[in-house]
């Protein structure tokens, strides 16, 4: 199982808000940034929130992200069924030396 | 635009081996640390490696330390994953990141599109 913990799948109308939270320890979350994917399928993944909280030129605000002590939570407005595909967190593991992914979330929008 | 443009995929048999190549364009590629990260099928992200800018510093996940190796070579624009003692398990697409800032948490600006591996007999 991976190091970070995601629901696997997420689900909400058109229009509806959704978050997706991201749980971690003190040697990956708490002491790190934590950074978004999206995933569409087929697709590589694309950046959507880095820094906990930041989004890249072109990411429109309905993304946001956040981060309290060792979970963060990735949340998305106004749903378009163009939102529905794989969601991964991920960040730097202080004690493995490496990058960890949450193990994703399934987003459908019904 | 940035682009990175993985290549070397294929199938190889167990034990084999398989060198991946990610060309990099559109920015100064010297300056930017670089991930590996890959995609066993219907799976999720696994990271597999990193490199600095100078390769002064290469990290590993256990799962292929000791088997794979990370190199770049900044003069031709270019990163590679030497694989070894290939395994079923390392079946996956293989995707090259740049990492967006000089440290080690800032996450991956630009993926390529990836380049499959399939380790089967």
């Amino acid at each position: 199982q991976s190091v970070l913990t995601q629901p696997p799948s997420v689900s909400a109308a058109p229009g509806q808000k959704v978050t997706i939270s991201c749980s971690g320890s003190s040697s990956n979350i708490g002491n790190n940034y934590v950074s978004w994917y999206q995933q569409l399928p087929g697709t590589a993944p694309k950046l959507l929130i880095y820094d906990n909280n930041k989004r890249p030129s072109g990411i429109p605000d309905r993304f946001s992200g956040s981060k309290s002590g060792t979970s963060a939570t990735l949340g998305i407005a106004g749903l378009q069924t163009g939102d529905e595909a794989d969601y991964y967190c991920g960040t730097w593991d202080s004690s493995l030396s490496g990058w960890v992914f949450g193990g994703g979330t399934k987003l459908t929008v019904l | 635009e940035v682009q990175l443009v993985e290549s070397g995929g294929g199938l190889v048999k167990p034990g084999g081996s398989l060198r991946l190549s990610c060309a990099a364009s559109g920015f100064i590629f010297s300056s930017y640390s670089m991930n590996w990260v890959r995609q066993a099928p219907g799976k999720g992200l696994e990271w597999v490696s990193s490199i600095s800018t100078t390769s002064d510093y290469i990290y590993y996940a256990d799962s292929v330390k000791g088997r794979f190796a990370i190199s770049r070579d900044n003069a031709k624009n270019s990163l590679y994953l030497q694989m070894n003692s290939l395994r079923d398990d390392d079946t996956a697409v293989y995707y090259c990141a740049r990492i967006r800032s000089y440290y080690d948490s800032s996450g991956s600006d630009y993926w390529g599109q990836g380049t499959l591996v399939t380790v089967s007999s």
